[in-house]
C-alpha cells in the first residue's frame, strides 16, 4: 500500500525549517527519501532501517518510528538548492509479497523563495 | 550524472504501436527497476530484475513486458500503446538484490508521449 506524505506543498523563505511526513498503514522494514527537482531524476537522500534511528545529510535528516509506521525529514535552515518534490519510498518485510521492492509517497512539493 | 542511462530521451508514438525502452546500469550494479511516472504523480513501481532474472513486480500492466540481458542491460517493451501510457519511465540500478535495498541511482528517464 501507497504511503502517505503531509503536507502535498510547502513554502519557505530561505533558511526557515520545514518537515514532511511519512507514514504507512503496514510494517515498515525501511524507509527511503528521494528528492526530485523538475525535469530530472530523482536522487537518493536517505536510508532509515528499523530501529527507530536517526540520520543526517547536511542540514537534512530524518527519523524512523517503526511502531508508529511514520518517518518524518527535517529540513533546517533551508537553501534555495533544496526546492523539489520529496517521495519517502517504503520497504515492507522480507517475505512479504512486496517485500523487496520501495513503495513511493506522492511526493511533498518543496519551494524556497529568497 | 548517476551512471544510469536510457535511451531515448523522448519517444513520440501513435495508440496501438509497440516501443521498447532501454536503460544500462551503473557499472557493478546487478539490480534494475522500471518505474512509471505519470503527469505531477508519484513513481510506480513496474518490475525489478537482479542478474537477469526477475525479483518483484508491481502494478505492470499485461501489455508491458521487460527483460534483462547477460550484459545487465535491461529492456522495457510497451506494446497495443494507449493515451495513458503517456509518461515518464525511470530506470535504477543498485547494488543490493533486494529486501535490504540500498541506494538506487535512478537515470534521466524516456519521456514517453502517445498521440
Amino acid at each position: 500500500q501507497q504511503p502517505v506524505q503531509s503536507p502535498q506543498a510547502v513554502i519557505l523563505r530561505e533558511g526557515e525549517d520545514a518537515v514532511i511526513n511519512c507514514s504507512s498503514s503496514k510494517a515498515l522494514y525501511s524507509v527511503h527519501w528521494y528528492r526530485q527537482k523538475h525535469g530530472e531524476a530523482p536522487v537518493f537522500l536517505m536510508i532509515l532501517l528499523k530501529g527507530g534511528e536517526q540520520k543526517g545529510h547536511d542540514k537534512i535528516s530524518a527519523s524512523f518510528n517503526e511502531k508508529k509506521q511514520q518517518s518524518s525529514l527535517y529540513l533546517t535552515a533551508s537553501q534555495l538548492s533544496y526546492s523539489g518534490t520529496y517521495f519517502c519510498g517504503t520497504e515492507g518485510y522480507p517475505g512479504e509479497t512486496s517485500g523487496s521492492r520501495l513503495t513511493f509517497g506522492e511526493g511533498t512539493q518543496l519551494t524556497v523563495n529568497p | 550524472d548517476s551512471g544510469v542511462t536510457q535511451t531515448p530521451k523522448h519517444l513520440i508514438t501513435a495508440t496501438g504501436q509497440r516501443v521498447t525502452l532501454r536503460c544500462s546500469p551503473r557499472s557493478g550494479d546487478l539490480s534494475v527497476y522500471w518505474y512509471q511516472q505519470s503527469l505531477d504523480q508519484g513513481l510506480q513501481f513496474l518490475i525489478q530484475y537482479y542478474n537477469g532474472e526477475e525479483r518483484a513486480k508491481g502494478n505492470i500492466l499485461e501489455r508491458f513486458s521487460a527483460q534483462q540481458f547477460p550484459d545487465l542491460h535491461s529492456e522495457l517493451n510497451l506494446s497495443s500503446l494507449e493515451l495513458g501510457d503517456s509518461a515518464l519511465y525511470f530506470c535504477a540500478s543498485s547494488v543490493e538484490p533486494g529486501n535490504t535495498q540500498g541506494e538506487q541511482y535512478f537515470g534521466p528517464g524516456t519521456r514517453l508521449t502517445v498521440t
